[in-house]
């Protein structure tokens, strides 16, 4: 019934690499895509999100990819920094209104 | 976030007690959310809540209930605890804005552990 599907579950990427974590859903009604990052003792907070009108979306190193045909996006980091080192989880709902589905989360390593 | 407020931060139970978990918010935000997080399995939608008179189940509201008492309070509560509700517990709030999407803003956690 997970209604977003996050892979890889985990990641481990050297600092100044490219961090990628991909997402799958299946609900076409589905028109709002955010990323949340979550560091360790914290809740999770917004990072960057997009909506299907672009296929892309980019806020400094962060990029959102959106391919709505394949009912795909995905996140890049790029130059990455063991300061990325944190669970990253992709979301998808429709407009105001409803509530968030969540991926199961990948948790990622940016070692030195 | 400190807008948003969990009490206890941690709470150890056994098994059949009945536990309350708090949340507070001053965001001003009229939706409030309750998520368990397990590991691997994400976040997970236990209850919402619209406004105060407004409450909707989740994906996995068997075995809790939820009390929304003001704008800024949500408490959920687990009646009789079972080991398989250990995990961590977010609180969320978001604003309404019609016609368009809105961010989440998460509390920092409840870690519950049932014996």
């Amino acid at each position: 019934q997970q209604q977003v599907k996050q892979s890889p579950q985990s990641l481990i990427v050297q600092k100044g690499g490219i961090s990628i974590i991909n997402c799958a859903y299946e609900n076409t009604a589905f028109d709002y895509f955010p990323w949340y990052q979550q560091f360790p003792g914290k809740g999770p907070a917004l990072l960057i999100a997009i909506r299907p009108d672009v296929s892309e979306k980019k806020e400094g190193r962060f990029t959102i990819s959106f391919n709505k045909s394949a009912k795909q996006f995905s996140l890049h980091i790029m130059d990455s920094q063991p300061g990325d080192s944190a669970t990253y989880f992709c979301a998808a709902s429709r407009n105001s209104g409803y509530a968030l589905n969540f991926g199961k989360g990948t948790s990622l390593l940016v070692t030195p | 976030d400190a807008d948003v407020t969990q009490t206890p931060r941690n709470r150890i139970t056994k098994t059949g007690k009945r536990i309350m978990l708090e949340c507070s918010q001053t965001k001003g935000h009229d939706r409030m959310y309750w998520y368990r997080q397990d590991p691997g399995l994400g976040l997970r939608l236990i209850y919402y809540s619209f406004d105060v008179k407004d409450i909707n189940k989740g994906e996995i509201s068997d075995g809790y209930s939820v009390s929304r008492q003001a704008q800024a309070k949500f408490s959920l509560s687990l009646e009789s605890a079972i080991p398989n509700q250990t995990a961590l517990y977010f609180c969320a709030t978001s604003e309404e804005r019609t016609g368009r999407a809105e961010t989440q803003y998460f509390g920092p956690g409840t870690r519950l552990l049932v014996l």
